[in-house]
């Protein structure tokens, strides 16, 4: 069975400084990761994937994940936060010819 | 890249009466569609898994007679809450994707509230 862990309810960081929201996984086989944020009365939008290929995966406004397969994790990382990034962030893991399995969440708060 | 249309964006309805969820492929032909809960402050839960032209596949402890799912066309899947009370109060979001394996594309999600 599929499972996704984000072991922090809350992130809060200064703005400016870097930023790192953390998921680990379990599936069986060869994980589909990606990451989506959600902003108040929003839907889920795409950040990024990591399908094969290189560890380190870039996606949108700045944010970036590193797949590390033997710690089963895909942290979510930016270099410098901004307020405006400041959301509710959902690590999801599928596997071939599954659905998606979306993690609880972290909200993340980012201090002027 | 790709949208999904989802509609309305809030629904206030009263107990008992039922209440009809679009979802809106505008620009691909969505052959599977998912629909998700979302309640406050917890993640999305699959709630429902359509096929154009077949019955939705419900997920374990998901009532198909109390949400309807249809998915009659490639670009429309819509959800009813039938016979809605509060504790049906919550986010509904919807999924699309193209093909198995493709990427999945979300809607903006319903806030219904049954008052």
């Amino acid at each position: 069975a599929q499972s996704v862990a984000q072991p922090e309810d809350q992130v809060n960081v200064a703005e400016g400084n870097p930023l790192t929201v953390k998921c680990t996984y379990s599936v069986s086989g060869n994980p589909y990761l990606f990451w989506y944020v959600q902003y108040p009365n929003r839907g889920l939008q795409f950040l990024l994937k990591y399908i094969t290929g290189d560890n380190l995966v870039k996606g949108s406004y700045g944010f970036e994940a590193e797949f590390n397969k033997s710690q089963t994790s895909f942290h979510l990382k930016k270099p410098s936060a901004l307020v405006s990034d400041s959301a509710l962030y959902f690590c999801a893991v599928r596997a071939d010819g599954q659905n998606f399995v979306f993690g609880p969440g972290t909200r993340l708060s980012v201090l002027p | 890249g790709a949208v999904v249309s989802q509609h309305p964006s809030r629904v206030i309805c009263k107990s008992g009466t039922s209440v009809k969820i679009e979802c809106r492929s505008l620009d691909f032909q969505a052959t599977t569609m998912f629909w998700y809960r979302q309640f406050p402050k917890k993640s999305l839960m699959l709630m429902a898994t359509s096929n154009e032209g077949s019955k939705a596949t419900y997920e374990q402890g998901v009532e198909k007679d109390k949400f309807l799912i249809n998915h009659a066309s490639l670009t429309l899947s819509t959800l009813t809450v039938t016979s809605a009370h509060p504790e049906d109060s919550s986010f509904y979001i919807c999924s699309a994707r193209e093909k198995a394996g493709g990427p999945s594309y979300f809607g903006a999600g319903t806030r219904l509230s049954v008052l």
